[in-house]
């Protein structure tokens, strides 16, 4: 059974930073494909960013909001996955979750999700 | 404003069938990318529901299925039950974007 546990949310001040962890078991994490998922409180979902695997070049991509900010990196050795969220804004405030990328063509979709990490952004 | 259009909220009485649409465009769903859809009940994280348009992970009632037509897509949920009461979320990939897309979210209530 694939497991994702994130860790290493919290209360940060707008102009701060933190890191989100993210350990996955039950898979070929090398081979995964990741994405991070928000949701602002009372909100819907929003596509944060993905990381390819490092054998498909290891490419990052971002949404708009978070771009130059944030960045996704992977620890293959260790099977953790990280966002490190820099000049963080009240809006990034959200709980953040951690997905694997399952691909279908140009398709691709997320299965299964971690819990979420709480990240709240205020002074 | 989201770029894939769902329904607020939807409702029906246990037993009775319920659709959410998920309403898009040319550069994305009309564009030919697949349809996903989630579920996400009361403080849980969101679950994989419907992939590639109509197809069921294992482990999802068949009471689940999707649809796509042009640049809309449907989740149709027959024999409703008090479980289902969830949020459901659809998602695609926008080429114009270049992102991936959610729905804004449909709040099913089973009265």
């Amino acid at each position: 059974e694939v497991q994702l546990v994130e860790s290493g949310g919290g209360l940060v001040k707008p102009g701060g930073s933190l890191r989100l962890s993210c350990a996955v078991s039950g898979l070929t994490f090398s081979n995964a494909w990741m994405s991070w998922v928000r949701q602002a409180p009372g909100k819907g979902l929003e596509w944060v960013g993905l990381i390819k695997s490092k054998t498909d070049g290891g490419a990052t991509d971002y949404a708009a909001p978070v771009k130059g900010r944030f960045t996704i990196s992977r620890d293959d050795s260790d099977n953790t996955l990280y966002l490190q969220m820099n000049s963080l804004k009240t809006e990034d405030t959200s709980l953040y979750y951690c997905t694997t990328v399952i691909r279908g063509g140009y398709n691709f979709w997320f299965d299964p999700w971690g819990q979420g990490a709480l990240v709240t952004v205020s002074s | 404003q989201s770029v894939l259009t769902q329904p607020p909220s939807v409702s029906g009485a246990p037993g009775q069938r319920v659709t959410i649409s998920c309403t898009g465009s040319s550069s994305n769903i009309g564009a030919g990318y697949d349809v996903h859809w989630y579920q996400q009940l009361p403080g849980t994280a969101p679950k994989l529901l419907i992939y590639v348009n109509n197809n069921r992970p294992s482990g999802v009632p068949d009471r689940f299925s999707g649809s796509k037509s042009g640049t809309s897509a449907s989740l149709a949920i027959t024999g409703l039950q008090a479980e289902d009461e969830a949020d459901y979320y659809c998602q695609s990939y926008d080429s114009s974007l270049s992102v991936v897309v959610f729905g804004g979210g449909t709040k099913l209530t089973v009265l």
